[in-house]
Parts: structure tokens; C-alpha cells; sequence
């Protein structure tokens, strides 16, 4: 079965400290990489997808095959960075549509 | 141009009863999928509709139903309500290419009473 994991539930940084959230994913096939993000009171959005190879707030993500890990990181957080986060990969074809993770929760500390 | 719109936002419901929901996906877009939303299980994946035709379905039970219309309007229904399916119902539309990710709606709040 397709199961993604994001081992943090919640993850508290400093303002202007580095933020790495992981994610492990176990997916047949080759599946496209999508990072979510849900400001408080706001809806779903996207985030960065892996295809792009793209930053997005000074986010990036990292696809490392071999450990089938897709961490998002940003060298430097901010106070409106905190939200909770969304790895979910999406096979196209599949019967599992996207893929969540169970979230991580980060939180800026000023 | 406008976003993926979900109605009711808020919907209280008593268990037995069935509910309607319905999602707006953005102009041009074709594909829109259903997830479900609750603080133990996170997001699931409910179903996906790819120009009136169900492409996927996830593991859910047979009375959570879907369609989708001509005009890429869908609307999901669950009969024979219980407590368990209180949750956040969260529709998301995409382009034929699923690379360029999903824009999701604000979600319908369900309570089952």
C-alpha cells in the first residue's frame, strides 16, 4: 500500500534558524511530489511541486530516490512560515488520488 | 479567476440521514477529487472524477457516493449518516496534468449529531 510519512507532528524552530520537515514515502511506481501548506484559518494550498524544481518562499525540496525521501527545507525561518505542512505524492494513474501525510505542525518562535 | 467553491460550509446532520455536497471546481479545470478531513486521520482520499467518469476511489464504504456533471460540477453524497463521518469535506480541482498539483476549496464542515 502507498504510505507517506512525516515523522514529526510538531516542530518548533526560532525565527531565522534553519527548518528541515521530513518525509518518507512508500509508493509503487515513479509518483510526482507535492508539498501542501495550510496557513491557520486558510485553505489547503500548494506549496512547491518536485517536477518544478522550483522555491517558493524560500522553500526547497529535496527528491532522494534511493531513500525515497522528499524533505522540505528553508535555510532561514520566519514567523509566517508556521502552519502545518503536507507531503503527498500522487501516482497519476492510481487509485489513491494524493497521498497524505499526517501533517507537520511548525511553529516560528520569535 | 475564481477558486474552487464548496456548499454548504456548514452542514449539522442527525445519524440515518443522508447529505448532499457540492463543489465548483475552477473554470478549465476538468478533474476534481473529494477528501476527507478529521484530527485522527488526517486527509483521505475519497474519489476522483475526470470528466463525468470516476478515475479512482479510495477505501471507503459504499455509502460514500460521487458524480460529476457536464459542466465539471461535482457533488458527493453519504447516506445513512454516523457519528464518524463528522468531519471536513474537502474538494480539490486540477488540469488534465496532475503535475500541476490541486486547488482546494474551503471544505464543508459536516457534524453528524
Amino acid at each position: 500500500a502507498q504510505r507517506v510519512t512525516q515523522p514529526e507532528k510538531l516542530l518548533s524552530v526560532f525565527k531565522g534558524a534553519p527548518v528541515e520537515l521530513k518525509c518518507n514515502y512508500s509508493y509503487s511506481g515513479s509518483p510526482e511530489l507535492f508539498w501542501y501548506v495550510q496557513y491557520s484559518r486558510q485553505r489547503l494550498q500548494l506549496l512547491l511541486r518536485h517536477i518544478s524544481r522550483e522555491s517558493i518562499k524560500g522553500f526547497t525540496a529535496d527528491l532522494n530516490k534511493g531513500e525515497t525521501s522528499f524533505h522540505l527545507k528553508k535555510p532561514f525561518a520566519q514567523e509566517e512560515d508556521s502552519a502545518m505542512y503536507y507531503c503527498a505524492p500522487h501516482s497519476g494513474g492510481g487509485a489513491d488520488g494524493l497521498t497524505f501525510g499526517k501533517g507537520t505542525h511548525l511553529i516560528i518562535q520569535p | 479567476k475564481a477558486g474552487v467553491t464548496q456548499t454548504p460550509r456548514y452542514l449539522i446532520k442527525t445519524r440515518g440521514q443522508q447529505v448532499t455536497l457540492s463543489c465548483s471546481p475552477i473554470s478549465g479545470h476538468r478533474s476534481v477529487s473529494w477528501y476527507q478531513q478529521t484530527p485522527g486521520q488526517g486527509l483521505q482520499f475519497l474519489f476522483e472524477y475526470f470528466s463525468e467518469t470516476q478515475r479512482n476511489k479510495g477505501n471507503f464504504p459504499g455509502r460514500f457516493s460521487g458524480r460529476q456533471f457536464s459542466n465539471s460540477r461535482s457533488e458527493m453524497n453519504v447516506s445513512t449518516l454516523e457519528l464518524g463521518d463528522s468531519a471536513l469535506y474537502l474538494c480539490a480541482s486540477s488540469t488534465l496534468g496532475q503535475n500541476y498539483g490541486y486547488t482546494f476549496g474551503s471544505g464543508t464542515r459536516l457534524t453528524v449529531v
